[in-house]
């Protein structure tokens, strides 16, 4: 069975530091990579996608791929209290299937 | 642009009913749309796929006669719970295939 796994957390940050979630996966021929933000009670909010190894940085968040080590990680950096919620991982396996992680929930504490 | 609404946003129903939600493509002609389940503090779990003008597919574990889902038209796909019970309070959001957002969500809580 195709698994996308996070740490559920809650993962308790400083304001202004750095939060790191991770992601990894179990579909090696999976295609792309996707980090939604959800806050309580709302529709997760897509912040990035990914689909080559690497870094990507989109302002305060970077997103990083390892494919041989069937990874994905998020970097927000400057932590803002406003950045609490709960971090949603999707993967786009080899049949095109988006399939979710269970979430982590960051918690930036002032 | 690609933006999906869902109608209504919230919705509290007595036990045994049905209840009907909306999921509408607002800018563009939706061909298929995904309609997804989501209990407290749990992950998106795909209930369905909906194919306009064809019947839907529904993931393992679903009642098709229960979630009955209608696409009649580019733009619109419903999602009805019929006989409502309790278990099925929770927040129902749909997508599009191949738009990366979600619809804001159906809170519906059933007494």
């Amino acid at each position: 069975q195709k698994e996308v796994e996070q740490n559920s957390g809650p993962l308790s940050v400083p304001e202004g530091a750095i939060a790191s979630l991770n992601c990894t996966y179990s579909d090696r021929g999976s295609q792309s990579f996707f980090w939604y933000r959800q806050y309580s009670g709302k529709s997760p909010e897509l912040i990035m996608f990914i689909y080559s190894n690497g870094d990507k940085e989109d302002g305060r968040f970077t997103a990083q791929l390892n494919k041989a080590s069937q990874y994905v990680s998020l970097l927000i950096r400057d932590s803002q209290p406003s950045d609490s919620a709960t971090y949603l991982c999707a993967v786009k396996d080899s049949n095109y299937q988006l399939i979710w992680g269970a979430g982590t929930k960051l918690i930036i504490k002032p | 642009g690609a933006v999906v609404s869902q109608h209504p946003s919230w919705v509290i129903c007595k036990s045994g009913t049905s209840v009907k939600i909306e999921c509408r493509s607002l800018d563009f002609q939706a061909t298929t749309m995904f309609w997804y389940r989501q209990f407290p503090k749990q992950s998106l779990m795909l209930m369905a796929t909906s194919n306009e003008g064809s019947k839907a597919t529904y993931e393992q574990g679903v009642e098709k006669d229960k979630f009955l889902i209608n696409h009649a038209s580019l733009t619109l796909s419903t999602l009805t719970v019929t006989s409502a019970h309790p278990e099925d309070s929770s927040f129902y959001i749909c997508s599009a295939k191949g738009q990366p957002h979600f619809g804001p969500g159906t809170r519906l809580t059933v007494t």
